[in-house]
Protein backbone atom coordinates (compact mmCIF):
# COMPACT_ATOMS: atom_id res chain seq x y z
CA UNK A 1 0.00 0.00 0.00
CA UNK A 2 1.74 3.08 -1.46
CA UNK A 3 -0.68 5.33 1.06
CA UNK A 4 -2.28 7.19 -1.96
CA UNK A 5 -5.95 6.23 -2.02
CA UNK A 6 -8.03 6.81 -5.18
CA UNK A 7 -11.96 6.67 -5.53
CA UNK A 8 -13.90 5.20 -7.10
CA UNK A 9 -11.93 2.05 -7.96
CA UNK A 10 -14.12 1.19 -11.03
CA UNK A 11 -16.48 3.80 -13.14
CA UNK A 12 -18.79 2.96 -15.75
CA UNK A 13 -20.67 5.78 -17.86
CA UNK A 14 -21.76 6.70 -21.34
CA UNK A 15 -20.69 8.98 -23.55
CA UNK A 16 -20.87 12.63 -23.82
CA UNK A 17 -21.10 12.17 -19.44
CA UNK A 18 -18.74 13.90 -16.72
CA UNK A 19 -17.51 12.33 -14.13
CA UNK A 20 -14.78 13.56 -11.18
CA UNK A 21 -12.06 11.17 -10.02
CA UNK A 22 -10.52 11.97 -6.55
CA UNK A 23 -7.40 11.49 -5.02
CA UNK A 24 -5.89 11.85 -1.72
CA UNK A 25 -1.98 11.59 -1.43
CA UNK A 26 0.34 10.35 0.46
CA UNK A 27 0.25 12.20 4.35
CA UNK A 28 2.77 14.93 4.16
CA UNK A 29 2.87 14.75 0.26
CA UNK A 30 2.26 17.97 -1.25
CA UNK A 31 2.48 17.55 -5.40
CA UNK A 32 0.12 15.48 -7.09
CA UNK A 33 0.33 14.01 -10.56
CA UNK A 34 -2.17 12.31 -13.04
CA UNK A 35 -1.90 9.90 -15.19
CA UNK A 36 -3.68 8.31 -18.05
CA UNK A 37 -2.75 4.35 -18.78
CA UNK A 38 -4.78 2.90 -22.02
CA UNK A 39 -4.94 -0.39 -22.39
CA UNK A 40 -1.33 -2.59 -23.02
CA UNK A 41 -0.33 1.19 -22.99
CA UNK A 42 2.41 3.56 -20.71
CA UNK A 43 1.69 5.90 -18.58
CA UNK A 44 0.89 9.12 -20.16
CA UNK A 45 1.55 12.63 -18.07
CA UNK A 46 -1.79 14.42 -17.90
CA UNK A 47 -0.85 17.25 -15.18
CA UNK A 48 0.81 17.95 -11.85
CA UNK A 49 -0.30 20.50 -8.95
CA UNK A 50 2.17 21.17 -6.00
CA UNK A 51 0.55 22.77 -2.69
CA UNK A 52 -2.87 24.06 -4.84
CA UNK A 53 -0.88 25.57 -7.21
CA UNK A 54 -0.87 24.12 -10.86
CA UNK A 55 2.57 23.36 -11.75
CA UNK A 56 3.17 21.24 -14.91
CA UNK A 57 0.65 20.57 -17.72
CA UNK A 58 1.34 17.12 -20.16
CA UNK A 59 -1.11 15.85 -23.04
CA UNK A 60 -4.29 16.85 -21.18
CA UNK A 61 -7.59 17.47 -23.40
CA UNK A 62 -9.88 20.45 -23.12
CA UNK A 63 -12.23 18.35 -22.16
CA UNK A 64 -10.44 17.11 -18.92
CA UNK A 65 -9.54 19.40 -16.25
CA UNK A 66 -8.42 19.10 -12.66
CA UNK A 67 -7.78 21.10 -9.40
CA UNK A 68 -5.88 20.49 -5.96
CA UNK A 69 -7.96 21.37 -2.52
CA UNK A 70 -6.47 23.09 0.56
CA UNK A 71 -6.70 19.79 2.34
CA UNK A 72 -4.15 18.89 -0.75
CA UNK A 73 -7.05 16.00 -2.56
CA UNK A 74 -7.33 16.21 -5.95
CA UNK A 75 -10.02 15.64 -8.43
CA UNK A 76 -9.91 15.25 -12.39
CA UNK A 77 -12.82 15.93 -13.98
CA UNK A 78 -13.63 14.37 -17.56
CA UNK A 79 -16.57 15.82 -19.13
CA UNK A 80 -18.10 15.16 -22.68
CA UNK A 81 -16.91 11.31 -22.45
CA UNK A 82 -15.70 9.62 -25.98
CA UNK A 83 -15.43 5.96 -25.86
CA UNK A 84 -11.24 6.64 -26.26
CA UNK A 85 -11.40 7.56 -23.19
CA UNK A 86 -11.89 4.58 -21.43
CA UNK A 87 -8.87 3.55 -19.43
CA UNK A 88 -6.90 3.79 -16.36
CA UNK A 89 -6.55 6.80 -14.54
CA UNK A 90 -4.00 7.19 -11.60
CA UNK A 91 -2.66 9.63 -9.21
CA UNK A 92 0.57 9.27 -7.78
CA UNK A 93 1.90 12.11 -5.22
CA UNK A 94 5.38 13.08 -4.34
CA UNK A 95 6.99 15.17 -0.94
CA UNK A 96 7.58 18.12 -2.99
CA UNK A 97 7.92 17.90 -7.14
CA UNK A 98 10.39 17.40 -9.34
CA UNK A 99 12.34 20.67 -9.07
CA UNK A 100 15.80 19.96 -8.38
CA UNK A 101 16.74 16.43 -8.34
CA UNK A 102 13.37 14.65 -9.05
CA UNK A 103 10.83 13.12 -6.15
CA UNK A 104 9.97 9.92 -5.91
CA UNK A 105 6.49 9.62 -6.77
CA UNK A 106 4.24 6.74 -5.32
CA UNK A 107 0.84 5.68 -7.67
CA UNK A 108 -2.02 4.86 -6.13
CA UNK A 109 -4.25 1.98 -7.28
CA UNK A 110 -6.19 3.53 -10.13
CA UNK A 111 -9.47 4.43 -10.84
CA UNK A 112 -11.03 1.98 -14.11
CA UNK A 113 -12.97 4.04 -16.41
CA UNK A 114 -15.26 2.67 -19.02
CA UNK A 115 -17.19 4.49 -21.33
CA UNK A 116 -20.12 2.82 -23.07
CA UNK B 1 10.86 17.85 -25.14
CA UNK B 2 12.11 14.40 -23.38
CA UNK B 3 11.83 11.20 -25.37
CA UNK B 4 12.30 7.57 -23.44
CA UNK B 5 12.37 4.62 -25.46
CA UNK B 6 12.41 1.07 -24.19
CA UNK B 7 13.26 -2.01 -25.11
CA UNK B 8 12.49 -5.08 -25.67
CA UNK B 9 8.63 -4.55 -25.72
CA UNK B 10 8.67 -8.02 -24.25
CA UNK B 11 10.84 -10.51 -22.74
CA UNK B 12 10.96 -14.56 -21.56
CA UNK B 13 13.42 -16.00 -19.64
CA UNK B 14 13.42 -19.06 -17.73
CA UNK B 15 13.52 -19.00 -13.78
CA UNK B 16 17.03 -18.42 -12.34
CA UNK B 17 18.34 -16.46 -15.57
CA UNK B 18 19.35 -12.72 -15.26
CA UNK B 19 16.85 -9.95 -17.19
CA UNK B 20 18.22 -7.16 -18.75
CA UNK B 21 15.82 -4.23 -19.82
CA UNK B 22 17.14 -1.14 -21.49
CA UNK B 23 16.25 3.01 -21.92
CA UNK B 24 17.60 5.37 -23.73
CA UNK B 25 16.44 9.15 -23.33
CA UNK B 26 17.18 12.57 -25.19
CA UNK B 27 17.53 15.10 -22.51
CA UNK B 28 20.79 15.45 -21.57
CA UNK B 29 19.32 17.45 -18.60
CA UNK B 30 17.47 14.67 -17.02
CA UNK B 31 18.70 13.78 -13.82
CA UNK B 32 16.59 11.09 -12.17
CA UNK B 33 15.77 7.55 -13.66
CA UNK B 34 13.00 5.70 -11.87
CA UNK B 35 12.03 1.98 -12.80
CA UNK B 36 8.44 0.54 -11.80
CA UNK B 37 7.38 -2.49 -11.83
CA UNK B 38 3.43 -2.70 -13.02
CA UNK B 39 1.26 -6.37 -12.34
CA UNK B 40 -1.80 -6.77 -14.34
CA UNK B 41 -4.35 -4.28 -13.38
CA UNK B 42 -2.34 -3.03 -10.48
CA UNK B 43 -0.77 0.29 -9.80
CA UNK B 44 2.86 1.06 -10.73
CA UNK B 45 5.38 0.31 -7.78
CA UNK B 46 8.84 2.19 -7.81
CA UNK B 47 11.74 -0.83 -7.34
CA UNK B 48 14.54 1.45 -8.02
CA UNK B 49 15.64 4.38 -9.09
CA UNK B 50 19.02 6.63 -9.68
CA UNK B 51 20.14 9.95 -9.69
CA UNK B 52 22.47 11.33 -12.37
CA UNK B 53 25.44 11.66 -9.64
CA UNK B 54 25.96 7.48 -9.60
CA UNK B 55 26.41 5.64 -12.38
CA UNK B 56 24.99 2.25 -10.24
CA UNK B 57 23.15 1.35 -7.39
CA UNK B 58 21.82 -2.17 -6.23
CA UNK B 59 19.21 -3.46 -4.36
CA UNK B 60 19.23 -7.33 -3.44
CA UNK B 61 18.80 -9.27 -6.99
CA UNK B 62 18.07 -5.67 -9.03
CA UNK B 63 20.22 -3.28 -10.30
CA UNK B 64 20.31 -0.04 -11.88
CA UNK B 65 23.19 1.41 -14.69
CA UNK B 66 23.42 5.06 -15.58
CA UNK B 67 25.68 5.93 -18.86
CA UNK B 68 25.30 9.33 -18.93
CA UNK B 69 27.42 10.24 -21.83
CA UNK B 70 25.63 7.75 -24.06
CA UNK B 71 21.99 8.40 -22.54
CA UNK B 72 21.00 5.26 -21.42
CA UNK B 73 20.44 3.44 -18.66
CA UNK B 74 19.00 -0.22 -17.99
CA UNK B 75 17.95 -2.42 -15.25
CA UNK B 76 18.71 -5.51 -14.49
CA UNK B 77 17.55 -8.37 -12.30
CA UNK B 78 19.43 -11.46 -11.22
CA UNK B 79 17.92 -15.35 -10.19
CA UNK B 80 14.74 -13.95 -11.71
CA UNK B 81 11.45 -15.76 -10.10
CA UNK B 82 7.97 -16.49 -11.37
CA UNK B 83 6.99 -13.49 -9.29
CA UNK B 84 9.31 -10.93 -11.28
CA UNK B 85 6.83 -11.61 -14.37
CA UNK B 86 5.00 -7.79 -14.99
CA UNK B 87 5.66 -4.75 -16.93
CA UNK B 88 8.10 -2.89 -15.96
CA UNK B 89 8.24 1.13 -17.19
CA UNK B 90 11.38 3.07 -17.24
CA UNK B 91 10.75 6.67 -16.13
CA UNK B 92 13.59 9.94 -17.27
CA UNK B 93 12.83 13.36 -15.39
CA UNK B 94 12.61 15.98 -18.26
CA UNK B 95 11.47 19.39 -17.74
CA UNK B 96 8.79 19.14 -15.08
CA UNK B 97 7.47 15.94 -15.47
CA UNK B 98 8.48 12.00 -15.78
CA UNK B 99 8.73 10.97 -19.00
CA UNK B 100 7.64 7.05 -19.27
CA UNK B 101 8.95 4.11 -21.43
CA UNK B 102 6.45 2.10 -23.29
CA UNK B 103 6.75 -1.15 -21.13
CA UNK B 104 8.41 -4.14 -21.46
CA UNK B 105 6.17 -7.27 -20.58
CA UNK B 106 8.67 -9.71 -18.55
CA UNK B 107 7.50 -13.31 -18.61
CA UNK B 108 9.74 -15.72 -16.22
CA UNK B 109 8.86 -19.41 -16.73
CA UNK B 110 9.19 -21.81 -13.60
Amino acid sequence: DSGVTQTPKHLITATGQRVTLRCSPRSGDLSVYWYQQSLDQGLQFLIQYYNGEERAKGNILERFSAQQFPDLHSELNLSSLELGDSALYFCASSPRGLAGGGDTQYFGPGTRLTVL
Amino acid sequence: GENVEQHPSTLSVQEGDSAVIKCTYSDSASNYFPWYKQELGKRPQLIIDIRSNVGEKKDQRIAVTLNKTAKHFSLHITETQPEDSAVYFCAAKGFQKLVFGTGTRLLVSP
